[in-house]
């Protein structure tokens, strides 16, 4: 069974630019998180979208959005890029139905210049 | 989500066993002790949870106090690739975690 795939897997951006990160759940799954990791603030969800509706949502600006497509694939984009949203964004699969564990992707590695 | 309490840094002898504790001292009913592991630079990976009861599989035990207020997670060998940080998280569903520090575990030949 094919994990949870991200792509692209490093990104370079200028400061004001806007990117969008992709991820592929596992088949199957309905239930796809994204979370933002950092030095400094360490691993922080950012939303969670289930069966195409956002159902969760961090603490994050408005310039951070996402949707879910009918496959469950997952896009999240940021826009205005700043210096300090270099991170590797991350995101988690699941059946997101109860309890059972998260599966994650190897991250896109996001560096703004 | 239930908040937890973890040492900071860890070494360990390959070979040897690993006991990592975590402190959750807020935990309520409903909630599963769950620990995921980071390779450097790496998506989180899954390592074991558990409700009450000791559960055991190829990668690691989990021991929980019958309070429920802490937990163990035990590397029976350790070994070089063991080395990543641990997290220790409690939560009652798959799809927003919360994640603290973690315990940066450091395996020494």
């Amino acid at each position: 069974k094919a994990g949870v795939t991200q792509t692209p897997r490093y990104l370079i951006k200028t400061r004001g630019q806007q990117v969008t990160l992709s991820c592929s759940p596992i088949s199957g799954h309905r239930s796809v998180s994204w979370y933002q990791q950092t030095p400094g603030q360490g691993l922080q969800f950012l939303f969670e979208y289930f069966s195409e509706t956002q159902r969760n949502k961090g603490n994050f600006p408005g310039r951070f959005s996402g949707r879910q497509f009918s496959n469950s694939r997952s896009e999240m984009n940021v826009s205005t890029l700043e210096l300090g949203d270099s991170a590797l964004y991350l995101c988690a699969s699941g059946p997101g139905q109860g309890n059972t564990e998260a599966f994650f992707g190897q991250g896109t590695r996001l560096t703004v210049v | 989500d239930a908040k937890t309490t973890q040492p900071p840094s860890m070494d360990c002898a390959e070979g040897r066993a690993a006991n990592l504790p975590c402190n959750h001292s807020t935990i309520s009913g409903n909630e599963y002790v769950y620990w995921y592991r980071q390779i450097h630079s790496q998506g989180p990976q899954y390592i074991i949870h558990g409700l009450k009861n000791n559960e055991t599989n190829e990668m690691a035990s989990l021991i929980i106090t019958e309070d429920r207020k802490s937990s163990t997670l035990i590397l029976p060998h350790a070994t070089l690739r063991d080395t990543a940080v641990y997290y220790c998280i409690v939560h009652s569903n798959d799809y927003k975690l919360s994640f603290g520090a973690g315990t940066t575990v450091t395996v020494r030949a």
